[in-house]
């Protein structure tokens, strides 16, 4: 089975500063690797992916994370954040077995301050 | 194009009874998945269908139950809610089973008192 670590709960930033969210990953297999991010009262939504090739991953927003397979880490960054920024952000990993889960890590709460 | 749409989007029941939550997938969609996300912690698997078949099931009691119609939308049963059943509920939907290409809906709060 995968299992995914988010060592940082909760991340507060000064807008217009970078941020760098933590995600490490456990696994014995080829796995596919997800950011997510989540609004209040809202669904998930899909902020970038890794599925093979490139190991620096650019996705909406402004965001990008960078495929680490020796550290087993997926970190994701952005060099600049908007309030708009503040939510909850999940990282997920993927098998590809069938019937193939994603397993979420418990979540990083980004809050940008003014 | 219309997302994935869950209804009802609140629901409270009581402890004991059932619910029926219910999940319509992307035009042209075929894969179903739901998840369980308790407040606080990441979402956690509890099915996929694809085709009208179960494909993968999560670690959840036999309480917890779906299934997939000829038109793909999905229904989430649970029966003998329990205080622990309070959660949001997640659908997602994908052109076919591989995971790389899932669009999650807003999701049904529901509350168990």
């Amino acid at each position: 089975a995968q299992s995914v670590t988010q060592l940082d709960s909760q991340v507060p930033v000064f807008e217009e500063a970078p941020v760098e969210l933590r995600c490490n990953y456990s696994s014995s297999v080829s796995v596919y690797l997800f950011w997510y991010v989540q609004y209040p009262n809202q669904g998930l939504q899909l902020l970038l992916k890794y599925l093979s090739g490139s190991t620096l991953v650019k996705g909406i927003n402004g965001f990008e994370a960078e495929f680490n397979k020796s550290q087993t880490s997926f970190h994701l960054r952005k060099p600049s954040v908007h309030i708009s920024d503040t939510a909850e952000y999940f990282c997920a990993v993927s098998d590809l077995s069938p019937g193939n889960q994603f397993y979420f890590g418990t979540g990083t709460s980004l809050t940008v301050i003014p | 194009d219309a997302g994935v749409t869950q209804s009802p989007t609140h629901l409270i029941k009581t402890r004991g009874q059932q619910v029926t939550l219910r999940c319509s997938p992307i035009s042209g969609h075929k894969s179903v998945s739901w998840y369980q996300q308790v407040l606080g912690q990441g979402p956690q698997f509890i099915f996929q269908y694809y085709e009208k078949e179960e494909r993968g099931r999560g670690n959840f009691p036999d309480r917890f139950s779906a299934r997939q119609f000829p038109n793909y939308s999905s229904e989430l049963n649970v029966n003998a809610l329990l205080l622990g059943d309070s959660a949001l509920y997640l659908c997602a939907s994908s052109l076919g089973p591989e995971s790389y290409g899932y669009t999650f809906g807003s999701g049904t709060r529901l509350t168990v008192v």
